[in-house]
């Protein structure tokens, strides 16, 4: 099976600044057909996961802009350009390159 | 509006089996794979497997072969999760995901149903 890796654990961000989680696979999420098959969530408290990024960089529908995905292969990026107090939950990245799919150990932001 | 609704939460004793629902609206089930994750308290989402759009092929997790089934009524709308001979280990909330085709173009979980909490206890 693929392992996925996030770092970091935790995140405490101040309104309006950056941040970044990075996601590493065990192996390269890159298809043939040129997609990397890696999605991004976010789960707040009491909720479903929520999809933000499909396909490692493709923002999904009714994702705010300050959302972003990049990478290829076996290292990826979510980046927050300014966190927003609604942005707290706890994110997940997810390959979907091959059965099983897998979930990163997820990386919990929280607001300073 | 597309949306999956799942059935309500549930208490079993250790050995029994249960069977959860997912509803959908919005859209015909068998246009869609649909697929099942489930979450421990506190830890990371688990992939359980899947059911195929049109032709209900079905793909399970290593982890749960043999005792997880995944069906589908195509006239209720409806997909279904069935997992036996429970434990304590398996006490997590349940989602069902829709996913377009293999590598298509909708292919990613863009609509999940709200979670079904299965508690496993003696």
């Amino acid at each position: 099976d693929i392992v996925m890796t996030q770092s970091p654990l935790s995140l405490s961000v101040t309104p309006g600044e950056p941040a970044s989680i990075s996601c590493r696979s065990s192996q390269s999420l890159l298809h043939r057909n040129g997609d990397n098959y890696l999605e991004w969530f976010l789960q707040k408290p009491g909720q479903s996961p929520q999809l933000l990024i499909y396909w490692g960089s493709h923002r999904a529908s009714g994702v705010p802009d300050r959302f972003s995905g990049s990478g290829s292969g076996t290292d990826f990026t979510l980046k927050i350009s300014r966190v927003e107090a609604e942005d707290v939950g706890v994110y997940y990245c997810m390959h979907a390159l091959e059965a099983p799919f897998t979930f990163g150990g997820g990386t919990k932001v929280e607001i300073k | 509006q597309v949306q999956l609704v799942q059935s309500g939460a549930a208490v079993k004793k250790p050995g029994a089996s249960v069977k959860i629902s997912c509803e959908a609206s919005g859209y015909p089930i068998t246009s869609y794979a649909m697929h099942w994750v489930r979450q421990a308290p506190g830890q990371r989402p688990e992939w359980i497997g899947w059911i195929n759009a049109g032709n209900d092929d079905t793909r399970y997790s290593q982890m749960f072969q043999g005792r997880v089934t995944i069906t589908r009524d195509a006239s209720a709308n409806t997909a279904y999760l069935e997992l036996s001979s429970l434990t304590s280990e398996d006490t997590s909330v349940y989602y069902c995901a829709r996913r377009g085709a293999l590598y298509g173009s909708l292919y990613f979980f863009g609509v999940w149903g709200q979670g079904t909490l299965v508690t496993v206890s003696s």
